[in-house]
């Protein structure tokens, strides 16, 4: 199984503030063949499923504010808040769907300062 | 927009099987993948396993020998069972759907989830 680490596990970033959340994997999730990263970021609010931010570990889902980012290849990612704001406070989680099982790390909990 | 709702029983006795059914509308299960997903109280999330709309199944093996993943294109539900449970089981269940069509892809679409409990 491929496992997903994140970190740190919990943040605490000022409103309006840059949030970093970082991701790595045990084996590198990049499929060469079309030069795709098979990674995913959610953010889950309380009481609430997960919801699809960013896939193939740097293209943002429809809708999904730009203040999100991602970014990485191989083993290494990052989930970028450039500025945070309130609605932002979550668990956020990656995931790789590269090979079966698919795997999520075990998510960062973002708070506000 | 494509939307999925969980529905089964929220509370299976120990050693029985957990059954849960995932209705799709809004658009068709044909031609795309379909995930159950589950998450403990206060934990993190484990895919379970999913389905192609043909019926073709891939499954996580730390649960591959008690689970079942079955679809019913004409009533578009896909559905979840999960043999022999134990409190280890307890959790929110969701469905979702894959980006795209893809079996390797990020999942889109999710239901709300369905707390199940595992209780005598």
């Amino acid at each position: 199984d491929i496992v997903m680490t994140q970190s740190p596990d919990s943040l605490a970033v000022s409103l309006g503030e840059r949030a970093t959340i970082n991701c790595k994997s045990s084996q590198s999730v990049l499929y060469t063949s079309n030069n795709k990263n098979y990674l995913t970021w959610y953010q889950q609010k309380p009481g609430q499923p997960p919801k699809l931010l960013i896939y193939w570990a740097s293209t943002r889902e429809s809708g999904v504010p730009d203040r999100f980012s991602g970014s990485g290849s191989g083993t290494d990612f990052t989930l970028t808040i450039s500025s945070l704001q309130a609605e932002d406070v979550a668990v956020y989680y990656c995931q790789q769907y590269y090979s079966i099982p698919i795997t999520f790390g075990q998510g960062t909990r973002l708070e506000i300062k | 927009q494509v939307q999925l709702q969980e529905s089964g029983p929220g509370l299976v006795k120990p050693s029985e099987t957990l059954s849960l059914t995932c209705t799709v509308s809004g658009g068709s299960i044909s031609s795309y993948y379909w995930s159950w997903i589950r998450q403990p109280p206060g934990k993190g999330l484990e895919w379970i396993g999913y389905i192609y709309y043909s019926g073709s199944t891939n499954y996580n093996p730390s649960l591959k020998s008690r689970v079942t993943i079955s679809v019913d294109t004409s009533k578009n539900q896909f559905s979840l069972k999960l043999s022999s449970v134990t409190a280890a089981d307890a959790a929110v269940y969701y469905c979702a759907s894959h980006i795209g069509g893809l079996a390797a892809a990020g999942l889109d679409f999710w239901g709300q989830g369905i707390l199940v409990t595992v209780s005598s």
